[in-house]
């Protein structure tokens, strides 16, 4: 599967936007973009994804763009709750193999 | 639904013991892997499985033996621990057949060797 990049950290304030960025410039036209996230001493937990289209869902919205080489998980209000480590990864229909890499490590500052 | 169980949450090993992590999920998944998590640094995958009796090597596999007999249950074997294996294991599962299926993970199993 193909890999993505992104930043090491971000902050944000308390009760505002957040939008997280990913690279993923050799992604195949059959590949879903996913994001996870890791709350302190937990597992990773399903976030949302997508395939082309913008997607909403309760916990955040995925933006992708056009042309697919990168996509942004918005979260619309921060909270102290949404301190993580926010992965980006690539899935397609016959790929078993997932490259993590670091993730960007949110801080919200209250 | 109990989702993916690992056991044990912790475990202190002396170096060259041996030990099984295991993972357990109730949600027929076909896909089953396991990954270690050392500080400041991202989840590295280290075995997979698509089914009982298939299993393959990912990006960090020696030392680790695994086997699926079993839809629901995928230990993690390490034979004789050494302390580059002190980590968070986590276990993670999925359906196949489709990009869009999600990882469903664990809690996380703490290994500490000495």
């Amino acid at each position: 599967d193909a890999k993505t990049t992104q930043p090491n950290s971000m902050e944000s304030n308390e009760e505002e936007p957040v939008h997280l960025p990913c690279n993923h410039s050799t992604i195949s036209g059959t590949d879903y973009i996913h994001w996870y996230r890791q709350l302190p001493s937990q597992g990773p937990e399903y976030v949302i994804h997508g395939l082309t289209s913008n997607v909403n869902n309760r916990m955040a919205s995925l933006a992708i763009a056009e042309d697919r080489k990168s996509s942004t998980l918005i979260l619309h209000r921060a909270t102290l709750r949404d301190a993580a480590v926010y992965y980006c990864i690539l899935r397609d229909l016959t790929g078993n193999q997932f490259y993590f890499g670091t993730g960007t490590s949110l801080t919200v500052i209250p | 639904n109990a989702g993916v169980t690992q056991t044990p949450k912790f475990q202190v090993l002396k170096t060259g013991q041996s030990m099984t992590l295991q993972c357990a999920q109730d949600m027929n998944h076909e896909y089953m892997s396991w990954y270690r998590q050392d500080p400041g640094m991202g989840l590295r995958l280290i075995h997979y499985s698509v089914g009982a009796g298939i299993t393959d090597q990912g990006e960090v596999p020696n030392g680790y033996n695994v086997s699926r007999s079993t839809t629901e249950d995928f230990p993690l074997r390490l034979l004789s621990a050494a302390p580059s294996q002190t980590s968070v294991y986590f276990c993670a599962s999925s359906y196949l057949g489709s990009g869009a299926n999600v990882l469903t993970f664990g809690a996380g199993s703490r290994l500490t060797v000495l």
